[in-house]
């Protein structure tokens, strides 16, 4: 158990719906990251939030969104779901958002659009 | 632009052999490597880490070392074991800390 926790663990919805992702970082981290990780693109940075706000963003598209609570845990959006969309959606955290970060990840959330 | 790739998508080792899986990255003025194992059903795991001021870093059974003059690093695992078998993953630490990743060696060990 890395210490950061995913829900849910898988999630079967259907073309155009949309989901919600949720991830609580390990305990003391600040920073969450999420990424997304299909066959053909690897792990792709989508977002970064640090403290309650975002810091980084990659390559996330505009039907998605994410944002950190006060609490630290963060969600993530993803809307008008498409077939592309299927993939492992990871949340990664870290202490803070310094330039040198080792980043602990959850287990995964898997999604499958029909 | 930034860049982080593997030459090899696949790797097959015998069981107690030494393996050795590279990636070369674009970004000369990147300072800082980190190796993730990705087993089935899992999320990325630290492996080891590396900056740029160093050459060469140990843990155990596993070596980093990173040419910068062709902007290479390598992970060797020493004794390759069964519980070895995964997907590695180079990351370049980007600023403000996000990773980005290269596309990943799948390492199968054979008994």
């Amino acid at each position: 158990d890395s210490g950061v926790t995913q829900t849910p663990k898988h999630l079967i919805t259907a073309t155009g719906q949309r989901v919600t992702l949720r991830c609580s970082p390990r305990s003391g981290d600040l920073s969450v990251y999420w990424y997304q990780q299909s066959l053909d693109q690897g792990l792709q940075f989508l977002i970064q939030y640090y403290n309650g706000e975002e810091r980084a963003k990659g390559n996330i598209l505009e039907r998605f969104s994410a944002q950190q609570f006060p609490d630290l845990h963060s969600e993530l959006n993803l809307s008008s779901l498409e077939l592309g969309d299927s993939a492992l959606y990871f949340c990664a955290s870290s202490v803070g958002s310094q330039r040198i970060n080792v980043l602990t990840f959850g287990a995964g959330s898997r999604l499958t659009v029909l | 632009g930034e860049s982080v790739g593997l030459h090899l998508p696949t790797l097959s080792v015998q069981e107690g052999d030494n393996s050795i899986i590279n990636c070369a990255y674009s970004n000369s003025a990147s300072d800082y490597f980190i190796w993730y194992k990705q087993e089935s059903g899992k999320g990325p795991q630290f492996i080891i880490d590396i900056r740029s001021n160093m050459d060469k870093r140990q843990g155990q059974r596993v070596t980093v070392l990173l040419n910068k003059t062709v902007k290479h690093l390598s992970l060797q695992i020493a004794a390759t074991q069964p519980g070895d078998s995964a997907v590695y993953f180079c990351a370049e630490n980007k600023p403000g800390g996000k990773l980005i990743f290269g596309q990943g060696t799948e390492l199968s060990v054979k008994p």
